[in-house]
């Protein structure tokens, strides 16, 4: 069966530190993949996806990016971290074609 | 641009009682909806989704969504909540042209014992 992991579940970073948030998926080939951002009050927004390996669009614009070095890996990084980048983000999947999207146990990230 | 409204973002009720979450998007087209619910500590989860014929689609745990089209609607019911449903929950629309989801803002519902 398919599953997705991503850690680290919680993070503590100084402000202008680097990050690195990692998602890997199981038991499944070329998924689309996802990063969220979930905000207290504000819902799910959506970061980045890609279609597969080195494809990464990115839907707002901010000083956070995203890298697929294999097929069912999927890096969230910053060179240097801001305060409003605290919150909770979301790894995400699903087979192209499919119909349901699958999320990660998700990553607390507290910028201080 | 396709936006999904949910209109209570936070709801509290008592034991038995009926519940009813709201769920409106902005698109004319062929649609997809969904329903995720988040229970404290774990993960997004389906609740149910619609995709075509039945407007009325019935989910895990007593739940059920009815796609009314006429008013863009897909609110999300179930007849008597328990404690258990304690959760955040989230509409999420897919539209015609376009595999990206987009979700509302979210729901809190907080059920008393």
């Amino acid at each position: 069966s398919q599953t997705i992991h991503q850690w680290p579940a919680t993070l503590v970073q100084p402000v202008g530190s680097p990050l690195s948030l990692e998602c890997t998926v199981e038991g499944t080939s070329n998924p689309n993949l996802y990063w969220y951002r979930q905000a207290a009050g504000r819902g799910l927004q959506l970061l980045f996806y890609s279609v597969g390996i080195g494809q990464i669009s990115s839907e707002v614009p901010q000083n956070l990016s995203a890298s697929r070095p294999q097929d069912r890996q999927f890096i969230l990084s910053s060179k240097k971290l801001l305060l409003s980048d605290s919150g909770f983000y979301l790894c995400a999947w699903e087979t192209g074609g499919s119909d349901t999207i699958y999320f990660g146990e998700g990553s607390w990230l507290t910028v201080v | 641009a396709q936006s999904v409204s949910q209109h209570n973002h936070h709801v509290i009720l008592s034991e038995a009682a009926s519940l009813e979450l709201g769920c409106n998007y902005s698109y004319g087209g062929t649609v997809n909806l969904f329903w995720y619910v988040q229970y404290p500590g774990q993960h997004l989860q389906l609740l149910l989704k619609y995709f075509s014929g039945d407007p009325l689609v019935k989910g895990i745990k007593g739940f059920e969504a009815e796609f009314i089209k006429s008013k863009f609607s897909f609110n999300l019911r179930k007849p008597s909540v328990q404690w258990s449903d304690t959760a955040e929950y989230f509409c999420a629309l897919r539209w015609g042209g376009s595999y990206i989801p987009t979700f509302g803002r979210g729901t809190s519902l907080i059920v008393h014992p």
